[in-house]
């Protein structure tokens, strides 16, 4: 079946830190790639995401690129701000069902 | 404009009881889904329709019945409740059925069971 593993949280930055969050996947078919963002007490909103290998995310200076050679989708950032905390969530979409299937989320803290 | 939203937001009840969360979109879109996210913050599917139609039914228990009046809306009906459904429930829409569309999320209904 289709899986996401993501690192282990909670992640903590000082700003203007680099940020890094792995992603892995395991999938059947071409999956499109996710990121989602909830920041405290909010629902979900789509961060970035790339449909097919080699192509990469972006979007507020996270960036991460679709590597089908390493099922990989790392989020990174050059310089994180402490409104960036938040729970950040890999996700997949497989198999020609809409449905997605999430990692465990990893936190960020920022702190200043 | 709220793109999809949730009532009520907050939803404390007994062991036993029945209750109906409702969700609304006003983007158009064709699908809608329903989420349970648990107290460790995974969140998984649970059901997803299309045109009104049940397309994914991801085995959960059928204490649980979503209802599609319409594209616009779809509601989950929980009878019987019990602790373990405790958790935050996320109503979602997407354009179409397919990989490659983003899914916009509701605020979230967090349901505690006592």
């Amino acid at each position: 079946g289709n899986s996401v593993t993501q690192m282990e949280g909670p992640v903590t930055l000082s700003e203007e830190a680099f940020l890094t969050i792995n992603c892995t996947y395991t999938a059947t078919g071409y999956p499109s790639l996710f990121w989602y963002v909830q920041y405290p007490g909010e629902g979900l909103q789509l961060l970035l995401k790339a449909t097919k290998a080699d192509d990469k995310g972006s979007n507020k200076g996270f960036e991460a690129t679709y590597r089908k050679e390493t099922t990989s989708f790392h989020l990174e950032k050059g310089s994180v701000q402490v409104s960036d905390s938040a729970v950040y969530f890999c996700a997949l979409s497989a198999s020609g069902y809409s449905t997605l299937t999430f990692g465990k989320g990893t936190m960020l803290l920022v702190s200043p | 404009d709220t793109a999809v939203s949730q009532t009520p937001k907050y939803l404390v009840t007994q062991m036993g009881n029945d209750k109906s969360i409702k969700c609304e979109q006003n983007l158009g879109h064709d699908t809608m889904y329903w989420y349970k996210q648990d107290s460790k913050k995974f969140l998984k599917i649970m059901f997803s329709y299309n045109n009104k139609e049940l397309i994914i039914n991801e085995t959960v228990p059928n204490r649980f019945s979503p209802k599609s009046p319409d594209k616009a809306h779809l509601n989950l009906h929980i009878n019987s409740l019990e602790l373990g459904d405790s958790a935050v429930y996320f109503c979602a829409s997407s354009q179409e059925h397919s990989v490659s569309y983003e899914q916009y999320f509701g605020p979230g209904t967090r349901l505690t069971v006592t």
